[in-house]
């Protein structure tokens, strides 16, 4: 069973870019929802997407969009990148008839 | 205003003996409630859940305990081992993957 994978690992981009964070969920889920996790905090949830359509937004603006791919595989975009955006971004794959979500490894992004 | 809360930020106990990781939540709608375990480098990864319905989830040497009239839960972990410090995250979800999450509690076990 493969399991939550996230690309890429490490990311520096300058203030005002936009940024693209690819993430592909576990085999046989169909859920994935994106956390973003600031240095000495928790995990905070920008989104979700079921089936390829958003199913619920965290406390986030609009620069923070997302898609998901019929491959159940999903991305997260944020344009006008500001020096707060930087954080660990989290993807996470559940599925309906689960509790828990699986989490990937993280991408750590930094913008200077 | 932060719906969950882990009060400690650090915890540390000695190998054999029994850790508690405590949180608080405040909104009474949370249908679950899970802890999370992070090494360095790592995402979550899930450890133990508690239906909103019970009140005592064990899995091993973990066992949850949930108080719904104080919206309170704790995580014990008996024996504690070295390979246990980590840390941990409390969460409260209403749906399989929206999660919120508290800010984490760092368990050191000394050998």
């Amino acid at each position: 069973e493969t399991g939550v994978t996230q690309s890429p690992t490490h990311l520096i981009k300058t203030r005002g870019q936009q940024v693209t964070l690819r993430c592909s969920s576990q085999s046989g889920h169909n859920t994935v929802s994106w956390y973003q996790q600031a240095l000495g905090q928790g995990p905070q949830f920008i989104f979700q997407y079921y089936r390829e359509e958003e199913n619920g937004r965290g406390n986030f603006p609009p620069r923070f969009s997302g898609l998901q791919f019929p491959n159940y595989s999903s991305e997260l975009n944020v344009n006008a990148l500001e020096l707060d955006d930087s954080a660990l971004y989290l993807c996470a794959s559940s599925s309906r008839e689960q509790t828990e979500a699986f989490f990937g490894q993280g991408t750590r992004l930094t913008v200077v | 205003d932060q719906q969950v809360k882990q009060n400690s930020p650090s915890l540390s106990v000695q190998e054999g003996r029994i850790s508690i990781l405590n949180c608080d939540y405040t909104n009474s709608m949370f249908d679950y409630f899970l802890w999370y375990k992070k090494y360095p480098a790592e995402g979550p990864t899930f450890l133990i859940s508690i239906s909103s319905i019970k009140d005592k989830n064990e899995d091993g040497r973990f066992t949850v305990f949930l108080n719904k009239s104080a919206k309170h839960l704790s995580l014990h972990i008996v024996p504690s081992q070295p390979g246990d410090s980590a840390v941990y995250f409390c969460a409260a979800s209403r749906n399989a993957g929206k999660s919120t999450f508290g800010d984490g509690t760092t368990l050191t076990v000394k050998p």
